[in-house]
């Protein structure tokens, strides 16, 4: 299994430009998470999904969209991007074997200039 | 909402033994867990807890867990350079949407 995989590793973009971070999982688990880390700052959860087809808001969802229209894929969609974006995202999902443990994604570092 | 927190940096010296501290505020959490952050990479679990233990062992590592206080701490016995890395507790406090994670410990480690 190639676990949680995120595209691209880094970007930057103008202000006003718009992106999708993409985001897949092939451990067949129903829920996935979409995280930034902004320095010394713990993860603040934007958006997660608990199965396809279905997705709600985390803690700091505006300026992001999100779909999940499989269960593999899981895109974040940044529509005008500003420069309050500049972060660290991860992507995760999550494993029903009983522990509740979420698997991350290697991350994608955006700048916003 | 659920809130937790750790300090921010730790130094050790290699071969001492390290321990990263955490508090929470909500007394219903069913798992605790560790992370592991290296430079670059995205979190890794290290280990977890249920609410209703207050150790677990796993070779090198050890988690205590005090309820009453709502205090965790993770012990790394031995600590290599390949420890240093950022640490993060989180905890589960219902439903699957519900993780909340700390602001990470720094730890440093001097050979």
């Amino acid at each position: 299994n190639a676990g949680v995989t995120q595209t691209p590793k880094f970007r930057i973009l103008k202000i006003g430009q718009s992106m999708t971070l993409q985001c897949a999982q092939d451990m067949n688990h129903n829920y996935m998470y979409w995280y930034r880390q902004d320095p010394g700052m713990g993860l603040k959860l934007i958006y997660y999904s608990v199965g396809a087809g279905i997705t709600d808001k985390g803690e700091v969802p505006n300026g992001y969209n999100v779909s999940r229209s499989t269960t593999e894929d899981f895109p974040l969609r940044l529509e005008l991007a500003a420069p309050s974006q500049t972060s660290v995202y991860f992507c995760a999902s999550l494993g029903g074997s009983g522990t509740d443990t979420q698997y991350f994604g290697p991350g994608t570092r955006l700048t916003v200039l | 909402g659920e809130d937790v927190e750790q300090s921010l940096f730790l130094s050790v010296r290699e071969g001492d033994s390290s321990v990263i501290n955490c508090t929470y505020t909500d007394s219903s959490s069913t798992y605790l867990y560790w992370y592991k952050q290296e430079p670059g990479a995205g979190l890794q679990l290290l280990t977890y807890i249920f609410s209703n233990m207050d150790m677990k062992q796993d070779q090198r590592l050890t988690v205590l867990l005090n309820k009453k206080d709502k205090h965790l701490s993770l012990r790394i016995a031995d600590t290599q350079t390949g420890d240093s890395a950022i640490y993060f507790c989180a905890a589960n406090s219902g439903g699957y949407q519900k993780v909340t994670f700390g602001t990470g410990t720094k730890l440093q480690v001097i050979p």
